[in-house]
């Protein structure tokens, strides 16, 4: 069954730090693969997104993320925290084969040090 | 433009009312969705619209009933919900898969069953 795991509940990081947010997903073709932000009581903003092609993706905000097909893995990065970055994000897959449906992780609360 | 709307904002309603929730793009989106998110959980898809008709039911309680008036509106009608129906309830359009293409969310409803 497709499924996708984000393993960090939530995560502290000092302003102006590197952050890392891990996403493994489990689905049997190629994966269709997105990253969301959710502010507290809001809707989901799209920061990128993995189809095919390039294996490292841009975003918005600065936002970045890498597919890895050998370890089933789409981590998403940023060089340097902002304080409007607290934020619940979420991985997600797409199946295309199932109109549309997107499977998302648990999700990762970020929280963000001054 | 991005851009889903989403009327109501909030919606207080007893497990007696009847009220509807609305949803709008025009992004040219023949894909429709409505999610369900509950608090500190990632959304969980209920419906799936495609081409304005229904395509996806994930076996959701008879008390939610959509509606898809045209290409542009995706509307939910609530009868005779229940407490634990209380949460987040989200539309999100893309295009038709297998055209890839990204899933755009609105910001909400709030929804409370008394």
């Amino acid at each position: 069954a497709q499924s996708v795991t984000q393993p960090d509940i939530h995560i502290t990081v000092s302003e102006g730090a590197s952050l890392e947010l891990r996403c493994n997903y489990s689905y049997g073709a190629t994966p269709y693969l997105f990253w969301y932000v959710q502010s507290p009581g809001q809707g989901l903003q799209l920061l990128l997104k993995y189809f095919s092609g390039d294996t490292l993706v841009q975003g918005i905000k600065g936002f970045e993320a890498e597919f890895k097909r050998s370890q089933s893995s789409f981590n998403l990065r940023k060089p340097s925290v902002h304080w409007s970055d607290a934020a619940e994000y979420f991985c997600a897959v797409g199946l295309y084969n199932q109109g549309g449906k997107l499977i998302f992780g648990q999700g990762t609360e970020l929280s963000v040090k001054p | 433009d991005t851009e889903v709307t989403q009327t109501p904002k909030h919606l207080v309603m007893g497990m007696t009312n009847k009220k509807s929730l609305k949803c709008e793009q025009h992004m040219g989106h023949r894909a429709m969705y409505w999610y369900k998110q509950k608090a500190k959980k990632p959304p969980e898809l209920m419906f799936v619209y495609s081409y304005e008709k229904l395509s996806i039911n994930e076996s959701v309680p008879s008390r939610f009933s959509p509606e898809c008036p045209n290409s542009s509106l995706l509307n939910l009608h609530l009868h005779a919900l229940q407490p634990e129906d209380s949460a987040l309830y989200l539309c999100a359009s893309s295009q038709v898969p297998p055209g890839a293409g990204e899933t755009y969310f609105g910001p909400g409803t709030r929804l409370l069953v008394l």
